[in-house]
């Protein structure tokens, strides 16, 4: 099962929205409802920010929103506050009932 | 509330085996899948398989067949990943990820990670 595919980076001013993607396959994204997106910053264990495409688990800002389109997800972040600054990256449940990972996403807050 | 405490980091030699252990407070292990990720140096992150903590049945990725082995302790409420048969492109973190609960109707996986252990294979 290949990765998950991700822009290596993004960045943007306070204040503004910056949108990162995860495309995968038919086989993945495009086929379940599960894609999941992760925020981390270094040498920090992930946290979980978006589940089942859009949930935001209980303590994450409603800045932060996610939604689909075929076999590409995406990850919102509105509002961008400077503690935004970390990689984030997203999973989906796979066909061979299985889970994949995208590369990762380094976020500048400028 | 719900923390997942792993093992220190580890130094192996290539065809050794090692054991992570990844402890669970705040919770019954035993309601709950767990998951075994790694991340490689520089690299994205890799899912190695999941082991439903309840009845211990597990499931890994083809890859690793044979090699790894998911176990859990309920009366420590403790999961294990032991890797064998090590070589160096098995240098990585491993995390341990809480996934849903059994019987649960909803995909929340990975909703608590462990901090992470370091395993290098180095002769």
């Amino acid at each position: 099962q290949s990765a998950l595919t991700q822009p290596p980076s993004v960045s943007g001013s306070p204040g503004q929205s910056v949108t990162i993607s995860c495309t995968g396959t038919s086989s993945d994204v495009g086929s379940y409802n599960r894609v999941s997106w992760y925020q981390q910053a270094p040498g920090t264990a992930p946290k979980l920010m978006i589940y089942e495409v859009s949930n935001r688990p209980s303590g994450v800002p409603d800045r932060f929103s996610g939604s689909k389109s075929g076999n590409t997800a995406s990850l919102t972040i509105s509002g961008l506050q400077a503690e935004d600054e970390a990689s984030y990256f997203c999973s989906s449940f796979t066909n061979m009932r299985s889970f994949v990972f995208g590369g990762g996403t380094k976020l500048t807050v400028l | 509330q719900v923390q997942l405490v792993q093992s220190g980091a580890e130094v192996k030699k290539p065809g050794a085996s090692v054991m992570v252990s990844c402890k669970a407070s705040g919770y019954s292990v035993t309601n709950y899948y767990m998951h075994w990720v790694r991340q490689a140096p520089g690299q994205g992150h890799e899912w190695m398989g999941i082991i439903d903590a309840g009845d211990g049945s597990t499931s890994y990725v083809q890859k690793f067949q044979g090699r790894v082995t998911m176990t859990r302790d309920t009366s420590t409420n403790t999961v294990f990943l032991e890797l064998s048969s090590l070589r160096s492109e098995d240098t990585a973190v491993y995390y341990c990820a809480r996934g849903r609960a059994l019987n649960s109707g909803n995909d929340l996986n990975f909703d608590y990670w462990g901090q992470g252990t370091l395993v290098t294979v180095s002769s």
